[in-house]
């Protein structure tokens, strides 16, 4: 089993549509959680961290439950500028140096 | 302009042949980090360095080898370079530690033949 996973996509959705990317990670002693995003092969950008008691930040919501290992992104509202693949992040265990990535879910939002 | 920096962003060389990436910050960053991207696999960690002449190893050091001299530059050594090391690396680094923001360098796409 992969330390952590994503939802393999891709995802396809007209713009306006609200998408939900799912994450969950077999770490139970990992501390920090993120949403990055990356455009075609350029350098990820972070897009969110995650917290126990939820963020939002404008059409972006993230999501952490740590009993079920599990982090959510909802974007609500998606814009054609939105079409890129994201990335869930998790710091492996305790320490805070070692990070594993997700595979990345592309998503593609259509005129 | 606070930024991560790789040199070079392409390179073609034959097996064997050593070279060097070089990775340098300019935000006073403690920790860096590389990873190398495979499609299908995502971003894999290599190497990190938690402060000047310290650094550890990530899920997938095996023919690498880095340096901390200083604590803006953290180069990527492959000594002996295969065709399974042909992949995108990214060098990234925060304040301290993976808890933090990660920023990326633009990346250097690599192909050993």
């Amino acid at each position: 089993r992969k330390e952590v996973e994503q939802d393999p996509g891709p995802f396809n959705v007209p713009e306006g549509a609200t998408v939900a990317f799912n994450c969950t990670y077999s770490n139970s002693a990992s501390q920090s959680f993120f949403w990055y995003r990356q455009d075609c092969r350029k350098e990820p950008k972070l897009l969110m961290s995650v917290y126990s008691s939820g963020n939002e930040d404008g059409r972006f919501t993230a999501q952490l439950n740590r009993a079920s290992q599990y982090i959510s992104l909802l974007i609500r509202d998606s814009k054609l500028s939105d079409s890129a693949t994201y990335l869930c992040v998790v710091n492996k265990g305790t320490g805070g140096f070692k990070t594993i990535f997700g595979a990345g879910t592309r998503l593609f939002v259509k005129a | 302009e606070a930024q991560v920096t790789q040199n070079p962003r392409y390179l073609i060389t034959v097996t064997g042949k050593k070279l060097t990436v070089t990775c340098s910050q300019n935000m006073n960053h403690e920790y860096m980090s590389w990873y190398r991207q495979d499609p299908g696999l995502g971003l894999r960690q290599i190497y990190y360095s938690m402060n000047v002449e310290v650094t550890d190893k990530g899920d997938v050091p095996e023919g690498y080898k880095v340096s901390r001299k200083e604590k803006r530059n953290f180069p990527l050594i492959l000594e002996s370079p295969s065709p399974n090391q042909t992949s995108l690396y990214f060098c990234a680094s925060s304040l301290q530690g993976s808890i933090y923001e990660q920023y990326f360098g633009p990346g250097t796409r690599l192909t050993v033949t």
